[in-house]
Formats: C-alpha cells, sequence, structure tokens
C-alpha cells in the first residue's frame, strides 16, 4: 500500500512565523504535489516537483516555497505565515516524472494537515 | 487553461438509491483524463474512478460508473445502491495527456447517505 504521511494532523501557528510542512512517501515515487483545500474553491495547487531539487509552481505560489532534498520527502515552506493562509494543505504523489507524462497514474494523498493561523 | 465545474455543492441520497454527481470541465486538449476522487470526513483523499478521453467506453468501478460525454465536456458520477459509507466529499479532476502530471480539481460535491 501506498503511504503518504504528513507532519501534523493540526498546527497553529502565529502571523509573521516560518512554518515548514512535512510530507513523506514510502513508494519511490518521483512526483510530489502540494495543494491547499478551501470550502467552495476544491483543491488549489501550490507547487509541485517531478525530481529531486525540481520544483515547479502552481497556481497558487505566492507566499510559499518548497524543498526537495530527498525523493521521498517534499516540505512545504511559509516563509512568514498570514491569516489568509489559514487552511487545510494536502500533499499528494504520483509515479513516472514528467518526460513519461501521459499514463494518466492517479494521485495518493496524504492525510491533510489544517493550519491555523492567528 | 483547464477549469472544472462542479455545480452541485450538496446532495442526499437515500441508502440504497443511486444518486449522481455532475461535472463539467473547459479544455483545448483532444486527449486528458478525468477522474472522481471521494475525501470521506476526516479520512485521505482515495481515487473512486479514472476514465482516459480516448476511450469511448465509460468507465465502471463495482457500484460506480460514469458518464463521459467528450464532446458535451462532460463527466458525471453514478453511485449505484449507495451505503452509508459513501458519504464523503465528491471531487471531480482533470490531468492533461502530456506535460505535468498536476490534476485541476472543482470545488468538490458534499454527499450524504441517508439511512
Amino acid at each position: 500500500d501506498v503511504k503518504v504521511t504528513q507532519s501534523s494532523r493540526y498546527l497553529v501557528k502565529r502571523t509573521g512565523e516560518k512554518v515548514f510542512l512535512e510530507c513523506v512517501q514510502d513508494m519511490d515515487h518521483e512526483n510530489m504535489f502540494w495543494y491547499r483545500q478551501d470550502p467552495g474553491l476544491g483543491l488549489r495547487l501550490i507547487y509541485f516537483s517531478y525530481d529531486v531539487k525540481m520544483k515547479e509552481k502552481g497556481d497558487i505560489p505566492e507566499g510559499y516555497s518548497v524543498s526537495r532534498e530527498k525523493k521521498e520527502r517534499f516540505s512545504l515552506i511559509l516563509e512568514s505565515a498570514s491569516t489568509n493562509q489559514t487552511s487545510m494543505y494536502l500533499c499528494a504523489s504520483s509515479p513516472l516524472g514528467r518526460l513519461l507524462a501521459g499514463t494518466g497514474y492517479e494521485q495518493y494523498f496524504g492525510p491533510g494537515t489544517r493550519l491555523t493561523v492567528t | 487553461a483547464q477549469t472544472v465545474t462542479q455545480s452541485q455543492p450538496e446532495m442526499s441520497v437515500q441508502e440504497a438509491e443511486t444518486v449522481t454527481l455532475s461535472c463539467t470541465y473547459d479544455t483545448s486538449e483532444n486527449n486528458y483524463y478525468l477522474f472522481w476522487y471521494k475525501q470521506p470526513p476526516s479520512r485521505q483523499m482515495i481515487l473512486v474512478i479514472r476514465q482516459e478521453a480516448y476511450k469511448q467506453q465509460n468507465a465502471t468501478e463495482n457500484r460506480f460508473s460514469v458518464n463521459f460525454q467528450k464532446a458535451a465536456k462532460s463527466f458525471s458520477l453514478k453511485i449505484s445502491d449507495s451505503q452509508l459509507g459513501d458519504t464523503a466529499m465528491y471531487f471531480c479532476a482533470f490531468m492533461k495527456h502530456t506535460g505535468a502530471n498536476n490534476l485541476f480539481f472543482g470545488t468538490g460535491t458534499r454527499l450524504t447517505v441517508i439511512p
């Protein structure tokens, strides 16, 4: 079974803090993704990575950065947390790298981190 | 740009009945993939069913089936013999056939199965 884990289920941070959200997958997947989920907006892609040290911006990258130093780990960083970043954050992974896109592999999701910024 | 629209924010169905969730999408791509994902309360998102746009035959997975109308850009999900465990948020999603493997999601439909 594919397992995607996220470091925290719930997190409360103060405005201006630097926040790290960690995601680890155990299936040697090349692709990893960070989404945020908000009521009425669905899931929106923040960043994704198709290889170690590679990253690409998604639809809403402003205020976020990412790090992928090892294949199994993809970190989302909020450089200076703001109240409008209060949300549910979902990590996902899928097999195959960008050059082999076209196979329509499903994405496997972690349990999510509910972040509250006060 | 790809957009996915789910026009039903909430739906309910009696246990053992059939329900259909709607999804439309907009794309200029000819080949692509469509997905329905399920997110049960406080649980992880899981794949329900996948459709490849170049296949005319509608995908089925046990009680779940889709009605894929490529010309109309419509991709509805039918759940037969609804069970209490089907209570969840359902998201429709689109993936391009080439390029990055990221998904474009709709806003979701919250389905409640009533005993």
